[in-house]
Order: structure tokens, then C-alpha cells, then sequence
């Protein structure tokens, strides 16, 4: 299994970018990174996902680094809707499904 | 287009009740979970379906039984409620985890008493 490794907090002034890292330094080949945030307690959203380019979207760019142990999610102008819980999850393949695990992520709080 | 709907939204179970709590997804997925949230903590994943006919356990299987009842609807059964599975239930549903994006459920909170 490809465990995370989050910080399980950060803070970010408005405006500003938001670098939120994660380790995932068992990561298999073909195994995707993908970000998910939560507010408050509604269903965890989508971010974005990728697996050896980086990528960036609407909402956020993932930086994934050349040996892919560790990424990066940035939020480039953080604003306080950004304040979230923040997941990175490697969906492991199991029974040939892929599983997606959840750890504690990491509790973004973007101030005025 | 509604996405993933639970229901209910929120219930309050004697323990040794049982329910089922429904899910059902409109976008012709081929994957449905089952997560369960506790205060403080990340998603657990309780049971998932694949497909269609199948379905499997994951982290948290006890205490909780499935159905895959067609390819909409994935339903999660609490056969007799325990004060210990008072929590947050999401269900999510997704192409295939490995390529495509998950969209979630806004959530059935579930108090055991």
C-alpha cells in the first residue's frame, strides 16, 4: 500500500499561495496521486489527480517531483473558502480493484 | 443532474436497531463505496463495489452488511446498531478510482444511543 504523509496543519494568509506537501514515498508505477479537500463535514471534493506530470486546473496545480515520493498541491491565491481539510490519497490496486485510503490530511485554515 | 444522494440525512437508532441507509448515483458508475467518518479522524472505508453483482470489504467491514442492488443504487445495512458506530457515513461513487475523479455524498449522520 502507498501510505500519505500529510501535516496536520497549516495556516495561509489570503491571497497568498498555499503549498500543502505530502509524502508518498511507496508509491508503485501506475499508482495515481490524487487531492481531495472536505469543508466543514460535507462530502469530500475533488481537487485534482496525476501521475508523473505535473498538472493544474481551475482550482489547483499538482507538482509531482521526478522519483513521484512526494507532491505538492498549490492553491495559487488562497482565499477563506480554501479553509479546509486537505487529503492526498494513492489509491492502492487490491483484488483488482483500486482502493482509495483515507489518513487525517492535513487542516488548512486560510486567514484574513 | 444530482450526483450521489444519501438517505436519510440524519438519524438517531436505539442500540440493537438496525437500518439501511441508501445510496444512489446517477452518472452510470461502475464503482460505489462505503466510507465512515468518525470526530477528528479521515474517511474509513467500510465496504465498496466494484461493479455491478460484486462487492467487497475494506478497513472497517463489522457490523455492517451490503448490497450492490443494481448499478445506481449501493445500500449499507447496520443489522444491529452498536453506540460505537455513531458516525459520520459517506457513500461515493466513481468510474474506476485509478483514472477518474470520486464525487461523495453530502452524508448520513448517524447517532446510536
Amino acid at each position: 500500500d502507498a501510505k500519505t504523509t500529510q501535516p496536520t496543519s497549516m495556516d495561509c494568509a489570503e491571497g497568498r499561495a498555499a503549498n500543502l506537501p505530502c509524502n508518498h514515498s511507496t508509491i508503485s508505477g501506475n499508482e495515481y496521486v490524487y487531492w481531495y479537500r472536505q469543508i466543514h463535514s460535507q462530502g469530500p471534493q475533488y481537487i485534482i489527480h496525476g501521475l508523473k506530470n505535473n498538472e493544474t486546473n481551475e482550482m489547483a496545480s499538482l507538482i509531482i517531483t521526478e522519483d513521484r515520493k512526494s507532491s505538492t498541491l498549490i492553491l495559487p491565491h488562497a482565499t477563506l473558502r480554501d479553509t479546509a481539510v486537505y487529503y492526498c490519497i494513492v489509491p492502492h490496486l487490491s483484488g483488482g480493484s483500486y482502493i482509495p485510503t483515507f489518513g487525517r490530511g492535513t487542516s488548512l485554515i486560510v486567514h484574513p | 443532474n444530482a450526483g450521489v444522494t444519501q438517505t436519510p440525512k440524519f438519524q438517531v437508532l436505539k442500540t440493537g436497531q438496525s437500518m439501511t441507509l441508501q445510496c444512489a448515483q446517477d452518472m452510470n458508475h461502475n464503482s460505489m463505496y462505503w466510507y465512515r467518518q468518525d470526530p477528528g479522524m479521515g474517511l474509513r472505508l467500510i465496504y465498496y463495489s466494484a461493479s455491478e453483482g460484486t462487492t467487497d470489504k475494506g478497513e472497517v467491514p463489522n457490523g455492517y452488511n451490503v448490497s450492490r442492488l443494481n448499478k445506481r443504487e449501493f445500500s449499507l445495512r447496520l443489522e444491529s446498531a452498536a453506540p460505537s458506530q455513531t458516525s459520520v457515513y459517506f457513500c461515493a461513487s466513481s468510474e474506476q478510482w485509478a483514472e477518474s475523479e470520486a464525487f461523495f455524498g453530502q452524508g448520513t449522520r448517524l447517532t446510536v444511543v
